[in-house]
């Protein structure tokens, strides 16, 4: 399998559940990144690493929680979300992640949270 | 902080036919990078091309073309002979060229929804 997965890639969740979402990417990259797509605005970004170390993290509430375990896995866990919480949720990954450096996206997962 | 603007929500382009999608940014920088991402309707976003800002000519990939005006701040797609497969949302993002954790973000613009008749 290549490039970047995403799973699951629908997740319907109350509020008061916790879930996690996972990406895995096959590209040999140093960088993963979480961002956060709502309808009519712009793709959020939520959480850098780069060689497994958190190096941006965009004010992102807590009940967010991400966790790298290595430098093909990303996880997002998720607690006590809102409804708001509802998107798309994308990952992706990249070299290095500076300068001219392509961003590779995994399909997403559709979170629905009621 | 950098801000990506694309003014035009939706677009419609006969197949075969050249369309432009615009995009501005706003920046105080001299050195960063200008990138258009490609989103069909199946979700996965992909690299269309990409542009160093000291660079004055202007990429080209294919079809794929952009208008660079450094000081009108300006980064045109231009999509020449259009095909079905086109069809997508296109986002226009912005990264500085800075060091530090400021290099690692993309600040993507709201998006162009092309739609490509047949």
């Amino acid at each position: 399998e290549t490039g970047v997965t995403q799973t699951p890639r629908h997740l319907v969740m109350g509020m008061t559940n916790k879930k996690s979402l996972k990406c895995e990417q096959h590209l040999g990259h140093n960088a993963m990144y979480w961002y956060k797509q709502s309808a009519k605005k712009p793709l959020e970004l939520m959480f850098v690493y780069s060689l497994e170390e958190r190096v941006e993290n965009n004010s992102v509430p807590s009940r967010f929680s991400p966790e790298c375990p290595n430098s093909s896995h990303l996880f997002l866990h998720l607690h006590t979300l809102q409804p708001e919480d509802s998107a798309l949720y994308l990952c992706a990954s990249s070299q290095d992640g500076k300068g001219r450096d392509e961003q590779y996206f995994g399909p997403g997962t559709r979170l629905t949270v009621t | 902080a950098q801000t990506v603007t694309q003014s035009q929500p939706e677009m419609s382009v006969q197949e075969a036919e050249t369309v432009t999608l615009s995009c501005t940014y706003d920046t105080s920088e001299s050195d960063y990078y200008l990138f258009w991402y490609k989103q069909p309707p199946s979700r996965q976003m992909i690299l269309v091309i990409r542009q160093e800002a000291y660079k004055q000519q202007n990429a080209t990939e294919n079809r794929f073309s952009v208008n660079f005006q450094k000081a009108a701040k300006s980064f045109s797609l231009k999509i020449s002979d259009s095909q079905l497969g086109d069809a997508a949302m296109y986002f226009c993002a912005y990264r500085s060229g800075l060091g530090g954790g400021s290099n690692y973000k993309l600040t993507f613009g709201k998006g162009t929804l092309l739609t490509v008749n047949p």
